[in-house]
């Protein structure tokens, strides 16, 4: 199977900073990486599909990068509702896998 | 489109249950459809995919005792678990892949989860 680690497990930030989240995968996936957020009692919401493709209605401050092995995920400037867990995803095998979560809260 | 689970609830470990996703505005048959899970207080962890195609695909936390399925006449999504264990207590959601970019398969749309505990 395909491991994802994402770095750092948890961050805290403040409204206004820039956030980086970083996703490495065990072996080549291309770009076939997607990502997610998750608020507490909800189901993951998709931000970005392809490593880099915004999906219709996520705010431009989401941006996503990266191709091969390390993946990152950049908020430009974090406002309140920002603040949850982001998970990242590869489709590259058959068998699907997540990274282990990154949770952004509030300093 | 809409995805609603029902089935979840308390089970005995070695107990089996049967979760249905019933889909609304699209065709199951049509998309890859997923499992994903998340125990309590943890991350997002893919179980079981079933492609527009038939074939299906587990998780090796899950293979051999979860089966996923579905019934195109219902458009409903299933998941039949058996041999039931602690660690399979989780939020069990339902979530749809298009599958017209191959190779690059993403959720997006989810269910609202359902609620499986296994305990004694």
């Amino acid at each position: 199977d395909i491991q994802m680690t994402q770095s750092p497990s948890s961050l805290s930030a403040s409204v206004g900073d820039r956030v980086i989240i970083t996703c490495r995968a065990s072996q080549s996936i291309s770009n076939y990486l997607n990502w997610y957020q998750q608020t507490p009692g909800k189901a993951p919401k998709l931000l970005i599909s392809a490593a880099s493709s915004l999906q219709s209605g996520v705010p431009s401050r989401f941006s996503g990068s990266g191709s091969g092995t390390d993946f990152t995920l950049t908020i430009s400037s974090l406002q309140p509702e920002d603040f949850a867990t982001y998970y990242c995803q590869q489709s590259y095998s058959t068998l699907w896998t997540f990274g282990q979560g990154t949770k952004v809260e509030i300093k | 489109v809409q995805l609603v689970e029902s089935g979840g609830g308390l089970i005995q470990p070695g107990g089996s249950l049967r979760l249905s996703c019933a889909a609304s505005g699209f065709t199951v048959s049509g998309y890859y459809m997923s499992w994903v899970r998340q125990a309590p207080g943890k991350g997002l962890e893919w179980v079981s995919v079933i492609y527009s195609g038939g074939s299906t695909y587990y998780a090796d936390s899950v293979k051999g005792r979860f089966t996923i399925s579905r019934d195109n006449s219902k458009n409903t999504l299933y998941l039949q678990m058996s041999s039931l264990r602690a660690e399979d207590t989780a939020v069990y959601y339902c979530a749809r892949s298009p599958t017209w970019n191959y190779g690059l398969y993403y959720f997006d749309y989810w269910g609202q989860g359902t609620l499986v505990t296994v305990s004694s």
